[in-house]
């Protein structure tokens, strides 16, 4: 079945530091992909998407890339910042008939001042 | 501003009191589904609706009951909430189609007692 992959956290940074989190899928067919956030005691927000491959979603710094070869969408920043901090998660939609979303495991990043 | 919005934020009830978690989203959206939140599980979905009166199960729809009467509403019951239930359940409503993305509620914390 279908699946998502995150590298497991917490992740901690200083400020200014590069940011990568892995992610890597199994899906049949061609599924759109995407990165949400999630900020303490809040629900998760949209950050971007690809939906074909080679696309890349970009958002707030954030970059991502949709390998089908390496069936892979790490997120990406250059210079991250203290409210950063959050817990990200890596997510496909698949057209089932209907559509059905798989969501990783969720990385936790701490960004320090 | 375009929003899902449940409620309550937070509840606290005893094992087997029936208890409704509300939803409700202001984008017209067709597409509309619950979450749970655990520590180490990630988000597991309970059930979804494609559109009005439409309604399928997820992973986890044991002890959990929804309906879509409207388009804008979709409410969580648990006629007979457990311990196991205790968690943070999310709504999330998205138009048709799988290269949109979720729009989340802030969510709502549940312990059964």
């Amino acid at each position: 079945g279908d699946s998502v992959t995150q590298m497991e956290g917490p992740v901690t940074l200083s400020e200014e530091a590069f940011l990568t989190i892995n992610c890597t899928y199994t899906a049949t067919g061609y599924p759109s992909l995407f990165w949400y956030v999630q900020y303490p005691g809040e629900g998760l927000q949209l950050l971007l998407k690809a939906t074909k491959a080679d696309d890349k979603g970009s958002n707030k710094g954030f970059e991502a890339t949709y390998r089908k070869e390496t069936t892979s969408f790490h997120l990406e920043k250059g210079s991250v910042q203290v409210s950063d901090s959050a817990v990200y998660f890596c997510a496909l939609t698949r057209n089932t008939g209907g559509f059905k979303t798989i969501f990783g495991a969720g990385t936790r990043l701490f960004v320090k001042a | 501003e375009a929003q899902v919005t449940q409620n309550p934020r937070y509840l606290i009830t005893v094992t087997g009191k029936k208890l409704t978690v509300t939803c409700s989203q202001n984008m017209n959206h067709e597409y509309m589904s619950w979450y749970r939140q655990d520590p180490g599980l990630g988000l597991r979905q309970i059930y979804y609706s494609m559109n009005v009166e439409v309604t399928d199960k997820g992973d986890v729809p044991e002890g959990y009951k929804v309906s879509r009467k409207e388009k804008r509403n979709f409410p969580l019951i648990l006629e007979s909430p457990s311990p196991n239930q205790t968690s943070l359940y999310f709504c999330a409503s998205s138009s048709s189609g799988q290269s949109y993305g979720y729009t989340f509620g802030s969510g709502t914390r549940l312990t059964v007692v």
